[in-house]
């Protein structure tokens, strides 16, 4: 299996725009995560889903954020309008179960100048 | 509020210097405990996971043990080629989503 693939690998925008991010989780993982990391703040959970469905939202940081799971095998995390605040590295990761352990991809560092 | 502390922040080692990482945790509801390696421009890769005080798992130069306040990460005659930051995370309470700490930057110099 290649793993969890994300595109793309770096994405410089200005503020303002709007910013796709997408993944491609292992083949027959229920679950799939989109999380933040930052120096500040470590990494974050976002959203999940579980069989395409989002179960907890909660650590989505404003409606500019928005993600959605049309299939079993693609994501997208969108944000729109971009700010600089949301430069950092964005992963997703998938799983079997809720509590088995993470597959993650090798992110998309996103710069917002 | 559920908290994953690590420490120290960063590491410096010289070759076959052994030594432990720290994650201390305060959570309700401990489901488990996850041991990740991140390599610079790369996503966390999967180590360890414990579920129980007392419990120890091992992976050649690694050993992850548990208590039920906090975790260590013992890694013995370490190589250049564990560099990396070690990331611990904790699975708790009723929506079990993790947790993870900031991490230890370890350095092992030849």
């Amino acid at each position: 299996d290649a793993g969890v693939i994300q595109s793309p690998r770096h994405e410089v925008t200005e503020m303002g725009q709007e910013v796709t991010l997408r993944c491609k989780p292992i083949s027959g993982h229920d679950y799939l995560f989109w999380y933040r990391q930052t120096m500040m703040r470590g990494l974050e959970l976002l959203i999940y889903f579980n069989n395409n469905v989002p179960i907890d939202d909660s650590g989505m940081p404003e409606d500019r954020f928005s993600a959605k799971m049309p299939n079993a095998s693609f994501s997208t995390l969108k944000i729109q309008p971009s700010e600089p605040r949301d430069s950092a590295v964005y992963f997703c990761a998938s799983s079997f179960r809720h509590q088995s352990p993470l597959h993650f991809g090798n992110g998309t560092r996103l710069t917002v100048t | 509020e559920d908290q994953v502390t690590q420490s120290p922040e960063a590491l410096r080692l010289q070759e076959g210097e052994s030594s432990s990482l720290n994650c201390s945790y305060t959570v309700s509801g401990l489901r488990g405990l996850f041991w990740y390696r991140q390599d610079p421009g790369k996503g966390p890769e999967f180590l360890f996971t414990l579920y129980s005080a007392g419990e120890e798992k091992e992976k050649e130069r690694l050993k992850a043990t548990l208590t039920k306040k906090e975790s260590f990460l013992h890694i013995t005659a370490p190589k250049p080629e564990d560099s990396a930051t070690y990331l611990c995370a904790v699975q708790a309470g009723s929506q079990g989503n993790l947790i993870f700490g900031k991490g230890t930057k370890l350095s092992v110099k030849p």
